[in-house]
């Protein structure tokens, strides 16, 4: 079974710092490997996909890696702003499942 | 641009009420599937379908039962509710298995 690791669960940093949230998975057989962003009471907002030839991706001030044999994905946004403050779930995608972590919750003090 | 709807956005429910959950999507993307979300539980797969007129079973299926008529519909009914089933649900889909998955909006069920 795949589990999806997200580490740390929380974490807050001041305005205008560099985010770094983590994503591990067990098993390295995946199709590809998506990010997402949950803001409170509402649905998920698709942010990166990763596909599983695919070293990393880039979308803005967010750039997403991913290493497949070691299982790991990192996403990190650049230059925070109070605007990031949400929780983000990353997933990766076996055939018709798409396994999630918990989160990570970041709050970006102004 | 719509994307997903999920209707409605919220009720509360009798135990022992059946209760359809709807979903639409206007991509024209053949995958689609629910979720529900719980804290401390995450998202967890409950039914998927690849194409219309083919669904199959998630994570949780128990006490919930789908229909993929066309290819826009994904209703989510429950039998017969029971308080387990209170929860977040989100409808999503995608293209394929291998390419970028939406999300609705979610339907907060809660059920006394």
């Amino acid at each position: 079974k795949q589990e999806v690791t997200q580490i740390p669960a929380a974490l807050s940093v001041p305005e205008g710092e560099n985010l770094v949230l983590n994503c591990s998975f067990t098993d390295s057989a995946i199709y590809n490997l998506q990010w997402f962003r949950q803001d409170p009471g509402k649905g998920l907002t698709s942010l990166l996909l990763i596909q599983s030839s695919q070293r990393e991706q880039t979308s803005g001030r967010l750039n997403a890696s991913l290493d497949k044999s070691s299982g790991r994905s990192t996403l990190y946004i650049a230059a925070s702003q109070p605007g990031d403050s949400a929780t983000y779930l990353c997933a990766v995608r076996v055939d018709y499942k798409l396994s999630f972590g918990a989160g990570t919750t970041v709050t970006v003090r102004a | 641009i719509a994307g997903i709807t999920q209707a409605p956005t919220s009720q509360i429910l009798a135990a022992g009420r059946r209760m359809t959950l709807r979903c639409t999507q206007d991509m024209r993307h053949n995958a689609m599937y629910w979720y529900r979300q719980d804290l401390g539980l995450g998202l967890r797969l409950i039914h998927y379908s690849n194409t219309a007129g083919t669904t199959g079973k998630g994570e949780v299926p128990d006490g919930y039962s789908v229909s993929r008529a066309n290819t826009d519909d994904f209703p989510l009914t429950l039998a017969s509710a029971v308080p387990s089933q209170t929860s977040v649900y989100f409808c999503a889909s995608s293209g394929g298995f291998n390419t970028e998955a939406f999300f609705g909006q979610g339907t907060r069920l809660t059920v006394v």
